[in-house]
């Protein structure tokens, strides 16, 4: 079975400074991965995913993911947090090539960007 | 514009009274499916079609139902509603690689 693990509930960090959210997965084969973000009050909105190819994915808003299969992570990062940053992250997995498999899921990140 | 919607976008019931959430597509996705989101849990796959006239349950299915008559739609029914049911409920389309999700329903069920 699928899983997802963000092992924190929330970050703090100082804006200007890098900043990463943590994601750890379990799937079956070589995974299907996204991060979303959810701003207060909104949707899910889709930051980016990794398919296939370079294991350094770029997204929306500046952010950047790095697959590394040995590790079974996908960390969200950003070279410089804004204030605006702050909102609820998600990493989501999905097993490659089934189509009924749902995405799954992390019980999601708090970012908090202080000024 | 490519979009999933969903109707109401805020929804306060009481126990037992039926209600249905709407959620429609405009992408001509296969796949529909509904989540809903509760703190420290994350999102949760409740029920999920693959095609018109074709469901599944997903994790949590009990107390739900859903129908797919026609491949935009994809109503959420709940018969007889209870408080654990409160929740934001989102639904979403997706092809087989990105997935898009409606603004959310926020259900207060007392």
């Amino acid at each position: 079975a699928q899983s997802v693990a963000q092992p924190e509930d929330q970050v703090n960090v100082a804006e200007g400074n890098p900043l990463t959210v943590k994601c750890t997965y379990s799937v079956s084969g070589n995974p299907y991965l996204f991060w979303y973000v959810q701003y207060p009050n909104r949707g899910l909105q889709f930051l980016l995913k990794y398919i296939t190819g370079d294991n350094l994915v770029k997204g929306s808003y500046g952010f950047e993911a790095e697959f590394n299969k040995s590790q079974t992570s996908f960390h969200l990062k950003k070279p410089s947090a804004l204030v605006s940053d702050s909102a609820l992250y998600f990493c989501a997995v999905r097993a490659p090539n089934s189509g009924n498999t749902p995405l799954v899921f992390g019980k999601g990140t708090r970012l908090s960007v202080i000024a | 514009e490519a979009q999933v919607t969903q109707n109401p976008r805020y929804l306060i019931t009481v126990t037992g009274k039926k209600l249905t959430v709407t959620c429609s597509q405009n992408m001509n996705h296969e796949y529909m499916s509904w989540y809903r989101q509760d703190p420290g849990l994350g999102l949760r796959q409740i029920y999920y079609s693959m095609n018109v006239e074709v469901t599944d349950k997903g994790d949590v299915p009990e107390g739900y139902k859903v129908s797919r008559k026609e491949k935009r739609n994809f109503p959420l029914i709940l018969e007889s509603p209870s408080p654990n049911q409160t929740s934001l409920y989102f639904c979403a389309s997706r092809t087989s690689l990105e997935q898009y999700f409606g603004p959310g329903t926020r259900l207060t069920v007392t």
